[in-house]
């Protein structure tokens, strides 16, 4: 079945380290989103992919880094400048054809700083 | 300004009632799309239903149906015959279709439903 894997889904740091959040998807969707959700909010965007080896920020990019080496790939890193890390963390993905795409979401990821 | 506004924290619903979770946009695109999604406990986002700009009916899908008013941009979500599993928080979200900035996404805060026996 096609959809989106979220690594790990639950993770705790300790403060000063930076950790990477996996994302894969098989459906075969040119565009992956990073989104970050704090208790009772809604989403916010941290980085954008569109196609390979090209990604833009978001609304919350400060402390955030991405990579898009292969389509089928979208790793969020959550460095140590990032002061307020602790969050649950979505990743998403769609077709890039307008008027007809939707957001896939992963099961996502819970980080907690120790 | 807000994209997506819903007003409405929490809203508390008995078993087999219909209930409308309230949604309004913000946008100047001429092409867009609205959706919802429902958040369980678990934090899985699942698509519930989509309506475009363009769409002449109401979407439905099942139990849910969107209820669209584009002269109001508004894009209310009902949910008939409520059931326990009902219980989640409910997004609205909107997608502009910008030829300059490709598709964007907005989310709203969300609505927390529960469903009463």
């Amino acid at each position: 079945d096609g959809g989106i894997t979220q690594s790990p889904k639950y993770l705790f740091r300790k403060e000063g380290q930076n950790v990477t959040l996996s994302c894969e998807q098989n459906l075969n969707h040119d565009a992956m989103y990073w989104y970050r959700q704090d208790p009772g909010q809604g989403l916010r965007l941290i980085y954008y992919s569109q196609i390979v080896n090209d990604f833009q920020k978001g609304d919350i990019a400060e402390g955030y880094s991405v990579s898009r080496e292969k389509k089928e790939s979208f790793p969020l890193t959550v460095t140590s400048a990032q002061k307020n890390p602790t969050a649950f963390y979505l990743c998403a993905s769609s077709i890039t054809v307008p008027e007809a795409n939707v957001l896939t979401f992963g099961a996502g990821s819970r980080l907690t700083v120790l | 300004a807000q994209k997506i506004t819903q007003t409405q924290p929490g809203m508390f619903v008995q078993e087999k009632e219909a209930v409308t979770l309230d949604c309004t946009y913000d946008t100047s695109d001429p092409s867009y799309g609205l959706f919802w999604y429902k958040q369980p406990s678990s934090g899985e986002m699942i698509f519930l239903i989509y309506q475009g700009s363009y769409d002449q009916q109401n979407a439905t899908e099942g139990r849910y149906s969107l209820n669209f008013q584009k002269a109001r941009k508004s894009a209310n979500l009902v949910i008939s015959a409520s059931q326990l599993g009902d219980s989640a928080m409910y997004f609205c979200a909107m997608r502009e279709d910008n030829t300059y900035t490709g598709n964007q996404f907005y989310f709203g805060t969300g609505t927390s439903l529960t469903v009463i026996p």
